[in-house]
């Protein structure tokens, strides 16, 4: 099993759509969360942290659910700039002194007009 | 702005040959980590550095060696390249501990694609 498991996709959502996307991560002491960003050939960059409190950024909401080990992103207003392929990223250590990241294979969004 | 390079965007060279990617980060930052990606795969970590001369394997080290001798460049090896090493590689590097509050957020180099015939 996969430490860091999401579904591929590609989710095909007209503009102004809402989507989410749900993560998986098996470490049940797993420290921290993040949802990243990597558009067609380019690197990957932070969207966001994930807190268990839920967390918002403009059109982009992100929950956490350790009772089931699950991440979520739901975005807003789809706008055609959204179209990407967000990772699931999880730092499975209390030290954050080597930041070790485990990432996802990410979900491809692909927002059409 | 935090910045990472990678020597190349695009490398082809022959099964066999000895490949050396290089990155270099301009934040004073202690981590550095070398990733590839593949489809289907994600990201996954060859080797990573916290500290000047310091390396630590990450989950797929096997073919690969790092050295890092300044701070801020941090280079992957391959001794001998091989068709199965054909992929995307990706620089990273982040601060050792975060401000208070603050997200240790890895920043990434734009990948070299290397192509191993």
């Amino acid at each position: 099993r996969k430490e860091v498991e999401q579904d591929p996709g590609p989710f095909n959502v007209p503009e102004g759509a809402t989507v989410a996307f749900n993560c998986t991560y098996s470490n049940s002491a797993s420290q921290s969360f993040f949802w990243y960003r990597q558009d067609c050939r380019k690197e990957p960059k932070l969207l966001m942290s994930v807190y268990s409190s839920g967390n918002e950024d403009g059109r982009f909401t992100a929950q956490l659910n350790r009772a089931s080990q699950y991440i979520s992103l739901l975005i807003r207003d789809s706008k055609l700039s959204d179209s990407a392929t967000y990772l699931c990223v999880v730092n499975p250590t209390l030290s954050g002194g080597y930041n070790k990241l485990i990432f996802g294979a990410g979900t491809r969004l692909a927002v059409h007009p | 702005d935090v910045k990472v390079t990678q020597s190349s965007r695009y490398l082809v060279k022959r099964t066999g040959e000895k490949v050396f990617l290089e990155c270099v980060q301009d934040m004073d930052h202690e981590n550095m980590f070398w990733y590839r990606q593949d489809p289907g795969l994600g990201l996954r970590l060859i080797y990573f550095s916290y500290d000047v001369k310091m390396k630590e394997k990450g989950d797929i080290p096997e073919g690969y060696s790092v050295s890092r001798e300044k701070k801020e460049r941090f280079s992957l090896i391959l001794e001998s390249a091989s068709t199965n090493q054909t992929s995307m590689y990706l620089c990273a590097s982040s601060t050792a501990t975060p401000l208070a509050g603050a997200i240790n957020e890895q920043y990434f180099g734009p990948g070299t694609r290397l192509t191993v015939t």
